[in-house]
């Protein structure tokens, strides 16, 4: 199946700065990509989707200004936790599809954020 | 926000028993995917039933999709202690999949 890289798989950062992850599909170009935030022993929450060369779609309740999302090409997407605090530690995966309807979904391999 | 909710939340079993966990959804879907997630790990997709299909079959997984109840079971047969894991139903209207709380199935050997 297709392979999406997400990187880093673990960060720890102070509180205060910002962290970057990017996500990349290796041998596919994404048409969509999707942000997914994961807390310990719940679901996934989505959290945006974002396309090449436009703006992301953020859900509600989600602060577009927070979480940074720049999805520069059809083979990257990166996600800004700016000014990090301590309760933006969580799991965050990134996902990409290929199509549109009826299509799977293939997921990064998550990074663990932890802000101290 | 989250589309469906699992039943059970948790699940434990003997290896060669079989595990039904089962879904439901809120709104109308194009298709329900099951996906498996190992602990602190991305997700593997298992599964794809559109939403005119009501059962489908891969290997030792047998999915149901019953749209007038707005619900979905994914059954796992004869199950391994490989299987250990948690189990997510995710429902894809427009693109983006919208997950359910998830299963944590626990296979002993």
């Amino acid at each position: 199946g297709a392979v999406v890289s997400q990187h880093p798989s673990r960060v720890i950062c102070k509180s205060g700065t910002s962290v970057k992850i990017e996500c990349r599909s290796l041998d596919f170009q994404a048409t969509t990509m999707f942000w997914y935030r994961q807390f310990p022993k719940k679901s996934l929450m989505l959290m945006a989707t974002s396309n090449e060369g436009s703006k992301a779609t953020y859900e509600q309740g989600v602060e577009k200004d927070k979480f940074l999302i720049n999805h520069a090409s059809l083979t990257l997407s990166t996600l800004t936790v700016t000014s990090a605090h301590p309760e933006d530690s969580s799991f965050y995966i990134c996902s990409a599809i290929t199509g549109g309807l009826n299509t799977e979904a293939f997921f990064g391999q998550g990074t663990r954020l932890t802000v101290v | 926000s989250q589309q469906g909710e699992e039943d059970p939340q948790a699940l434990s079993i003997q290896e060669g028993e079989n595990a039904t966990m089962n879904c439901s959804y809120k709104t109308s879907i194009n298709n329900l995917q099951w996906y498996r997630q190992n602990s602190g790990r991305g997700l593997v997709h298992l599964i794809l039933i559109r939403s005119n299909e009501r059962e489908k079959h891969s290997g030792r997984l047998r999915v149901t999709l019953d749209t007038s109840k707005k619900s979905s079971s994914l059954l796992i047969t004869a199950s391994r202690a490989a299987d250990t894991a948690s189990y997510f139903c995710a429902g894809q209207a427009g693109t983006a999949l919208i997950f359910g709380k998830g299963t944590t199935l626990s296979v002993s050997s």
